[in-house]
């Protein structure tokens, strides 16, 4: 069966630091990859997609950035955080042909200071 | 563009049914779909409807869907305290989308 793994599942970071954080999939291949945002009292947002490794798409313009350095790991990079950007994110995946069937992962609490 | 609506909050009594409601705006929706939200955890995909059906049962769940007022519910009968948590409504777009549309989550407390 298919795992998908965050890590940290919280961090607290100052203003202006850097940020990486992480999703591994275990149990499938070649799966499409998505980070979402939730902020508070607002729904979620995606960020950024991924059909492949090195292909990224992002949804949103800002200081965040993606990568997809191996086929099931997907990372989640700012190199100065504001406080706008404390959430809850999120790390899900699909199945190629089955992409609106999205699991996620247990998601990372970010609380920028 | 796209806009989906929740209540915020719903409290019911542990043995009642709940119901919980969302809308949209976008009349393109190709798939609706439930997820629930435990405390700390991820979402969790309940279950999810095809927008040509009106509606699709699974065990204490029934989704809903009026595609003519863009409403779908989610009724869960018996509900149990280990039923309370975030449940988001969401839809996708179209046929090339890779992503979903969220609402904000209904916070869906069972009193015992």
């Amino acid at each position: 069966s298919q795992t998908i793994h965050q890590w940290p599942a919280t961090l607290v970071q100052p203003v202006g630091s850097p940020l990486s954080l992480e999703c591994t999939v275990e149990g499938t291949s070649n799966p499409n990859l998505y980070w979402y945002r939730q902020a508070a009292g607002r729904g979620l947002q995606l960020l950024f997609y991924s059909v492949g490794i090195g292909q990224i798409s992002s949804e949103v313009p800002q200081n965040l950035s993606a990568s997809r350095p191996q086929d099931r790991q997907f990372i989640l990079s700012s190199k100065k955080l504001l406080l706008s950007d404390s959430g809850f994110y999120l790390c899900a995946w699909s199945l190629k042909g089955r992409k609106r069937e999205q699991y996620f992962g247990p998601g990372t609490r970010l609380t920028v200071t | 563009g796209e806009d989906v609506e929740q209540s915020l909050f719903l409290s019911v009594r542990e043995g009642d049914s709940s119901v919980i409601n969302c809308t949209y705006t976008d009349s393109s929706s190709t798939y609706l779909y439930w997820y629930k939200q435990e405390p700390g955890a991820g979402l969790q995909l309940l279950t999810y409807i095809f927008s040509n059906m009106d509606m699709k049962q699974d065990q204490r769940l029934t989704v809903l869907l009026n595609k003519k007022d863009k409403h779908l519910s989610l009724r869960i009968a018996d509900t149990q305290t280990g039923d309370s948590a975030i449940y988001f409504c969401a839809e996708s777009i179209g046929t090339g989308a890779n992503n979903l549309f969220f609402g904000t989550g209904t916070r869906l407390t069972v009193i015992p």
